[in-house]
């Protein structure tokens, strides 16, 4: 089946670094990806939607600048969390499906517990 | 506002008791899914249901998808500690692959 990677599983950053995270669809290529943040005991809160070679697009209330999207290949997108503070702290996840197949589930990662010292 | 809401928002129950989770919207879905995640990991698909009224049955979990496309239910039958988690409904929008997820349900099942 359909596998979604992403590392690092876990990271501890000090606050105002900036930190990368991966997104890698294995077995299928993903010409979109979804970003979403988890905060402790919340639900899963929809970021951004990654687009191979254009543009990410945003949901409402979420910084661009701060948190960057890069999908350069159709297996590949990366969250970059800038200047990160602890209010940046969660548990960050990707999701991703096989193009063209409609109705199909999305694939999740495993997620990225960001902890920023 | 919240698309989708689910409720309870926790549940603590013992082993062998049944229970029922609700997820709600004024909104109508062409689909709707229920996931259940654990601590650290991912959320893991459980179901889709598709056409209102839907009924589908896993195991110890059975699934309802609302006349109206707008609700669903989750009822788990004689409970088990194995099904502590969060479970979580979710539904595409406007025929996107943007997937919008429920507040949440977080359940404990002691021995």
């Amino acid at each position: 089946g359909a596998v979604v990677s992403q590392h690092p599983s876990r990271v501890i950053c000090k606050s105002g670094t900036s930190v990368k995270i991966e997104c890698r669809s294995l077995d299928f290529q993903a010409t979109t990806m979804f970003w979403y943040r988890q905060f402790p005991k919340q639900s899963l809160m929809l970021m951004a939607t990654s687009n191979e070679g254009s543009k990410a697009t945003y949901e409402q209330g979420v910084e661009k600048d701060k948190f960057l999207i890069n999908h350069a290949s159709l297996t590949l997108s990366t969250l970059t969390v800038t200047s990160a503070h602890p209010e940046d702290s969660s548990f960050y996840i990707c999701s991703a499906k096989p193009p063209g197949q409609y109705n199909s589930p999305l694939h999740f990662g495993n997620g990225t517990r960001l902890t920023v010292t | 506002t919240q698309l989708l809401e689910q409720s309870p928002q926790f549940l603590s129950i013992q082993e062998g008791e049944n229970l029922t989770v609700y997820c709600n919207s004024s909104s109508v879905f062409s689909s709707l899914q229920w996931y259940r995640q654990e601590p650290g990991e991912g959320p893991v698909l459980l179901v889709t249901v598709v056409t209102g009224g839907e009924v589908k049955k896993l195991k110890r979990l059975t699934f309802q998808f609302g006349d109206a496309r707008k609700d669903s239910s989750l009822h788990i039958t004689a409970a088990q500690p194995g099904d502590t988690g969060l479970y979580l409904c979710a539904a595409a929008l406007n025929n996107t692959d943007k997937l919008i997820f429920g507040t949440g349900t977080r359940l404990q099942v002691f021995p």
